[in-house]
C-alpha cells in the first residue's frame, strides 16, 4: 500500500511568488491534515479535511494560504504571495474514517519550503 | 491551554545505553490521546504508539517502553539498549477527545543521536 506522498520535496522561491504544494493521501482515507514545522519548533496544525470539506481550518495563519481538496482525493496548499516567515517544512497526513476518533495519522515526508 | 513540552532538545548517547525522552502535557480535557512519532532522516513521521487517557498501564514493545503518569501529566518514552538506527527526532503529541478535528498538538521534538 502506498503511503502519503507529497510534491515537491523541496521548493525555493522568492518573496512575493506563489507556490503550490500537493499531497496525495493513502487511498481510502477520508481525513487529510496539513501541518507545518517552522525553524525547528513544534509541528503546528494548519487544517483538516474530511473528504472534500474543511472540518477545521483554525490553524491557517492568514488569507495568503488556500487549501483545497477537490473530489476528496489529493489536496493542494497554495501560498500567495509567499513571505519569509512561511519558510518551513509542510507535512501532510491522512487517517481513516472519521467515525473512529483519534486514529493514527500517517504522515508524508514533507515539503521543505524556503522563501528568500 | 493545550500544550506539549519536550524539554530535551537534543540527547546524545553511546550505543547500548538506555535513554529516556521526556514528555509533559497540559490539557483541560479529561479524555485525550497521547502519541509518539519518530522522524528518521528520511523525513516522514513514523507512528510509534497511541495511548488514551484512561489507560495508565505502561507499555513495552521490544526495546521501546512508555510510562504514562496522569498524576504528573507525563508520557515518557524509554529506549533500552539503544542502537544507531534509533537516531532520529522524536515527537510527543496530544489529541484532545473533544476536538472534533482530532488534530495533533505536538511538542518541539527531541533529537536523539546514538553514537557507535
Amino acid at each position: 500500500e502506498a503511503g502519503v506522498t507529497q510534491f515537491p520535496s523541496h521548493s525555493v522561491i522568492e518573496k512575493g511568488q506563489t507556490v503550490t504544494l500537493r499531497c496525495d493521501p493513502i487511498s481510502g482515507h477520508d481525513n487529510l491534515y496539513w501541518y507545518r514545522r517552522v525553524m525547528g519548533k513544534e509541528i503546528k496544525f494548519l487544517l483538516h479535511f474530511v473528504k472534500e470539506s474543511k472540518q477545521d481550518e483554525s490553524g491557517m495563519p492568514n488569507n495568503r494560504f488556500l487549501a483545497e481538496r477537490t473530489g476528496g482525493t489529493y489536496s493542494t496548499l497554495k501560498v500567495q504571495p509567499a513571505e519569509l516567515e512561511d519558510s518551513g517544512v509542510y507535512f501532510c497526513a491522512s487517517s481513516q474514517d472519521r467515525d473512529t476518533p483519534h486514529n493514527e495519522q500517517f504522515f508524508g515526508p514533507g515539503t521543505r519550503l524556503t522563501v528568500l | 491551554a493545550q500544550k506539549v513540552t519536550q524539554a530535551q532538545t537534543e540527547i546524545s548517547v553511546v550505543e547500548k545505553e538506555d535513554v529516556t525522552l521526556d514528555c509533559v502535557y497540559e490539557t483541560r480535557d479529561t479524555t485525550y490521546y497521547l502519541f509518539w512519532y519518530k522522524q528518521p532522516p528520511s523525513g516522514e513521521l513514523v507512528f510509534l504508539i497511541r495511548r488514551n487517557s484512561f489507560d495508565e498501564q505502561n507499555e513495552i514493545s521490544g526495546r521501546y517502553s512508555w510510562n504514562f503518569q496522569k498524576s504528573t501529566s507525563s508520557f515518557n518514552f524509554t529506549i533500552t539498549a539503544s542502537q544507531v538506527v534509533d537516531s532520529a527526532v522524536y515527537f510527543c503529541a496530544l489529541s484532545p477527545f473533544m476536538d472534533s478535528s482530532y488534530k495533533l498538538i505536538f511538542g518541539s521534538g527531541t533529537r536523539l543521536l546514538v553514537r557507535p
